[in-house]
């Protein structure tokens, strides 16, 4: 199996909501991402779990909240999100470190809208 | 951290090969170089990786001069399935991950 699913694949939320993204994968990868996705521009990476401890976090604001209950679990809280932070979030895991030179395996994304 | 440059746009017509060059002129030793294919509302695929020379697989070839400040990949025989944004990556180590601006390819019948 080598899918990395992520549910919901939409999402409309308000500014004052909370609510969750999640993403799963059954490949046996130590390393889990997030990453959020403008129209027409490349995904800009968020976090980065590595054995389900956080290893990098690019200076995303709190109001985004990962959390990696095991090894193939990882999921979003989001909560008193901007209309800005409308985006395609994509999901991806690789074998293990967060290394770039591991290849990543992405999910198909969450379509998020914030209103 | 290496920052690569990509023509923003290309077009081929169907069965042409089609080379897409990127340019990563202060790539570190340790870097390696990945390619990546986006299809719209999807999430990346990985295509191809490598340090030095050629490197090829099913689907692409990469080629890398011994400078290693640029790299082209390149897809023979295009299909309109193609039809895509291609990432250029470099980066090794513990760096993280960065996508550079990308090169939407459009594949003509």
């Amino acid at each position: 199996d080598t899918e990395v699913t992520q549910t919901p694949k939409h999402l409309v939320m308000g500014m004052t909501n909370k609510k969750s993204l999640k993403c799963e994968q059954h490949m046996g990868h130590r390393a889990m991402y997030w990453y959020k996705q403008k129209a027409k521009k490349p995904p800009e990476l968020m976090f980065v779990y590595s054995y389900e401890k956080l290893s990098i976090n690019e200076s995303v604001p709190s109001r985004f909240s990962p959390e990696c209950p095991n090894s193939s679990l990882l999921n979003l809280h989001l909560h008193a999100l901007q209309p800005e932070d409308s985006a395609l979030y994509l999901c991806a895991s690789s074998l293990a470190g967060g290394r770039p030179t591991y290849e990543q395996y992405f999910g198909p994304g969450t379509r998020l809208t914030v209103t | 951290l290496a920052k690569t440059t990509q023509p923003i746009s290309m077009d081929s017509y169907e069965g042409q090969e089609v080379n897409i060059t990127c340019s990563h002129n202060n790539i570190a030793t340790n870097d390696y170089i990945t390619w990546y294919q986006q299809f719209p509302s999807q999430g990346p695929r990985f295509i191809i990786q490598g340090y030095k020379t050629k490197v090829t697989n099913e689907v692409a070839s990469l080629f890398i001069p011994a400078d290693r400040k640029s790299s082209t990949l390149s897809l023979p025989r295009v299909s309109l399935s193609d039809t895509a944004v291609y990432y250029c990556l470099v980066g090794g180590g513990y760096q993280k991950v960065t996508f550079g601006t990308g090169t939407k390819l459009q594949v003509i019948p």
